[in-house]
């Protein structure tokens, strides 16, 4: 029982560069989070999704991109990596009548 | 702006000690919260939880308090213990939205030392 899977778990990218961070999600929740997480700035909504299929803008989206072909994953892009966006990056997800997340353990982004 | 506000970045309570841990909230559509507690490299685990229509709930050393009219809830750890060190967050929730979102505060650093 895996719960909530991101990987990596550490990343250095260089500035320009592009990634994906991956999300997985084994307990078959609708909804699904990616959080950034910055010192003095608590945890930050970036992208959700509310279904396969849909995804929406948080707080913070700008620079970033979703996808959620299937379910069970959710795939946050950064196409053009910045020294801004060095953070940690949390995914969470939660079921329909749920109210509580779900986390991930994180993966930590250093744009250099 | 921010919804949920936590005012106290960090806090430091002798090992045994109660504490308290601060949380206020502007939405009055809010109907349900909840904290979270992360240790470093972890992600925030839930923690204990209280819906509007009560006004304390308590689960083993750890008691939120609800107060409605005063957009404002608290964490009570008695007795406090070293392994209760992490950062704590506190979230609220309107049920009735279809978005599901959970708005955090920015996290209170709980230190408790021997």
């Amino acid at each position: 029982n895996a719960g909530v899977t991101q990987t990596p778990k550490f990343r250095v990218l260089k500035t320009g560069q592009s990634m994906t961070l991956l999300c997985a999600q084994d307990m078959n929740h609708e909804y699904m989070y990616w959080y950034r997480q910055d010192p003095g700035m608590g945890l930050r909504l970036i992208h959700y999704s509310v279904g396969e299929g849909t995804t929406a803008k948080g707080e913070v989206p700008d620079g970033y991109n979703v996808s959620r072909l299937k379910k069970q994953n959710f795939l946050l892009g950064l196409e053009s990596a910045a020294p801004s966006q060095t953070s940690v990056y949390f995914c969470a997800s939660k079921g329909q009548g749920n109210y509580g997340y779900t986390f991930g353990s994180g993966t930590r982004l250093t744009v250099v | 702006d921010q919804q949920v506000k936590q005012n106290s970045p960090s806090l430091s309570v002798q090992e045994g000690r109660i504490s308290i841990l601060n949380c206020d909230y502007t939405n009055s559509m809010f109907d349900y919260f909840l904290w979270y507690k992360k240790y470093p490299a972890e992600g925030p685990t839930f923690l204990i939880s209280i819906s509007s229509i009560k006004d304390k709930n308590e689960d083993g050393r750890f008691t939120v308090f609800l107060n409605k009219s005063a957009k404002h809830l608290s964490l009570h750890i008695v007795p406090s213990q070293p392994g209760d060190s992490a950062v704590y967050f506190c979230a609220a929730l309107n049920r009735g939205s279809t978005l599901g979102r959970l708005y955090f505060g920015r996290g209170t650093q709980l230190t408790v030392w021997p």
